[in-house]
């Protein structure tokens, strides 16, 4: 069991569909982040948010968009995606400059 | 931006035996992190170690920031312990953290 916790496991969505992706951590850190993953490839950053403010977006299409209600919460709103997002997403937390913890991601797929 | 390196790329093993994992960046790095993604895609933190030397029972790291590279010793490898293992730097005041390619771990029964 990790510490950090995303919901949905799994999500199939079509291309006009709106969904989101869900983090919780209750490690009191102060920076959360969202990563993507393609099949054989790293994790690449896609948001940073340090203490519930956007510090990093890595130039992410405007289809994605983040959003952290609270200091234990991160989402990640889907809005008319493309073939090309389907992939592992993954939150992570950490106090800045710590090691980072990651959520077990969500594996998403568009039709 | 920083460059890293991760050798090799794709690692054969028999259960028992050991390896090292090699990481090399490219500028002075302020955190270095070691991670083990298996099968199903769970990430794991195996170390934090910007310096010096690390140990958990099978694994151990030592990073010489001076020289840029970090290793990672596996030793009586399991079939657990197949994935990939992926190294990851940053620097202090910012929040990017850059991975390596991996290595791909393969640990035969």
């Amino acid at each position: 069991d990790t510490e950090v916790t995303q919901t949905p496991k799994h999500l199939v969505m079509g291309m006009t569909n709106k969904k989101s992706l869900k983090c919780e951590q209750h490690m009191g850190h102060r920076a959360m982040y969202w990563y993507k993953q393609k099949a054989k490839k790293p994790p690449e950053l896609m948001f940073v948010y340090s203490y519930e403010k956007l510090s990093i977006n890595e130039s992410v299409p405007s289809r994605f968009s983040p959003e952290c209600p609270n200091s234990s919460l991160l989402n990640l709103h889907l809005h008319a995606l493309q073939p090309e997002d389907s992939a592992l997403y993954l939150c992570a937390s950490n106090y800045p400059g710590g090691p980072q913890h990651f959520g077990d991601g969500t594996r998403l797929s568009i039709l | 931006g920083i460059q890293v390196e991760q050798s090799p790329p794709d690692l054969i093993l028999q259960e028992g035996a050991n390896s090292t994992l090699r990481c090399n960046f490219s500028d002075s790095v302020n955190n270095l992190q070691w991670f083990h993604q298996n099968p199903w895609g769970q990430l794991i933190n195996l170390f934090y170690i910007p310096s010096g030397t690390k140990q958990n029972g099978r694994l151990s790291a030592t990073t010489v920031a001076t020289e840029r590279y970090s290793l990672l010793y596996i030793s009586s490898s399991q079939t657990t312990d197949s994935g990939v293992y992926f190294c990851a730097v940053g620097r202090t005041g910012g929040f990017k953290t850059i991975f390596g390619a991996g290595t791909r771990l393969f640990v035969k029964a």
